[in-house]
C-alpha cells in the first residue's frame, strides 16, 4: 500500500527567502511522486516528477525536489520564494501496480509575506 | 494545445435537478479522470476512463454517471444530488501511467 505525509499543513515565509516543503511516501514498489501546486480556485499544475532517472529533479518556476530512498522523503524546495508562490502544494505518490489511482498528501497552504 | 478545458465553471442546481459536467482535452491522451475537492482537503479520485472504457470507479454514488463519448470528451452527469455533493470537480487526462493534467474545475453547489 503506499501513502504520502505532508509534514506542514501551513508554512509562511517572507519574499526572497527560501521555501521548503516536507513530504514522506510509505511505498511498497518504485514509486512514481509528484508535486503539484493549486492556485485558489484553479486546478492543479504539475511542478515535477520523479521517476528514478535523477534523485534531483528541477520542475518549473525554479522549484527541485530531491529523491531520497534511505529517508522515503520527497522534500520540495526553491531558494527564493516570490509572491505568485502563494498557493497550496500537494505531494502525490503512484505505484506501478495501481496506475490511474494516484495518492494525495493532505497539501500544505503556503503564505508568502512581502 | 496542451489544455484541459472544464464547463461550466460554475453551477448551482437544486436536488431535483439533472446537469452535466464537460471535459474536453485535445493533447491525445488516453486516459481521463474525475476528481472531487471539498475546500481546503486534496482531490478525491472518482472515475477513470482509459482507452475510453470505465477502469476505476471509486465506489462513487449513482447519483453521478461518467460518460465518455470519444477519447477527448468526458462527461459527468449529475441527478438528485445532495448539499454535501457541493465540491470543485476537476477533470484530469493524461498519456497512460503519465503525468495528469488537470482543468481548472467546476465549482459546483447543491442547494
Amino acid at each position: 500500500a503506499q501513502s504520502v505525509t505532508q509534514l506542514d499543513s501551513h508554512v509562511s515565509v517572507s519574499e526572497g527567502t527560501p521555501v521548503l516543503l516536507r513530504c514522506n511516501y510509505s511505498s511498497s514498489y518504485s514509486p512514481s511522486l509528484f508535486w503539484y501546486v493549486q492556485h485558489p480556485n484553479k486546478g492543479l499544475q504539475l511542478l515535477l516528477k520523479y521517476t528514478s532517472a535523477a534523485t534531483l529533479v528541477k520542475g518549473i518556476n525554479g522549484f527541485e525536489a530531491e529523491f531520497k530512498k534511505s529517508e522515503t522523503s520527497f522534500h520540495l524546495t526553491k531558494p527564493s520564494a516570490h509572491m505568485s508562490d502563494a498557493a497550496e502544494y500537494f505531494c502525490v505518490v503512484s505505484e506501478g501496480d495501481s496506475w490511474g489511482k494516484l495518492q494525495f498528501g493532505a497539501g500544505t497552504q503556503v503564505v508568502v509575506t512581502p | 494545445d496542451t489544455e484541459v478545458t472544464q464547463t461550466p465553471k460554475h453551477l448551482v442546481m437544486g436536488m431535483t435537478n439533472k446537469k452535466s459536467l464537460k471535459c474536453e482535452q485535445h493533447m491525445g491522451h488516453r486516459a481521463m479522470y474525475w476528481y472531487k475537492q471539498k475546500a481546503k482537503k486534496p482531490p478525491e479520485l472518482m472515475f477513470v476512463y482509459s482507452y475510453e472504457k470505465l477502469s476505476i470507479n471509486e465506489s462513487v454514488p449513482s447519483r453521478f454517471s461518467p460518460e465518455c463519448p470519444n477519447s477527448s470528451l468526458l462527461n459527468l452527469h449529475l441527478h438528485a444530488l445532495q448539499p454535501e455533493d457541493s465540491a470543485l470537480y476537476l477533470c484530469a487526462s493524461s498519456q497512460v501511467d503519465e503525468k495528469l493534467f488537470f482543468g481548472s474545475g467546476t465549482q459546483l453547489s447543491v442547494l
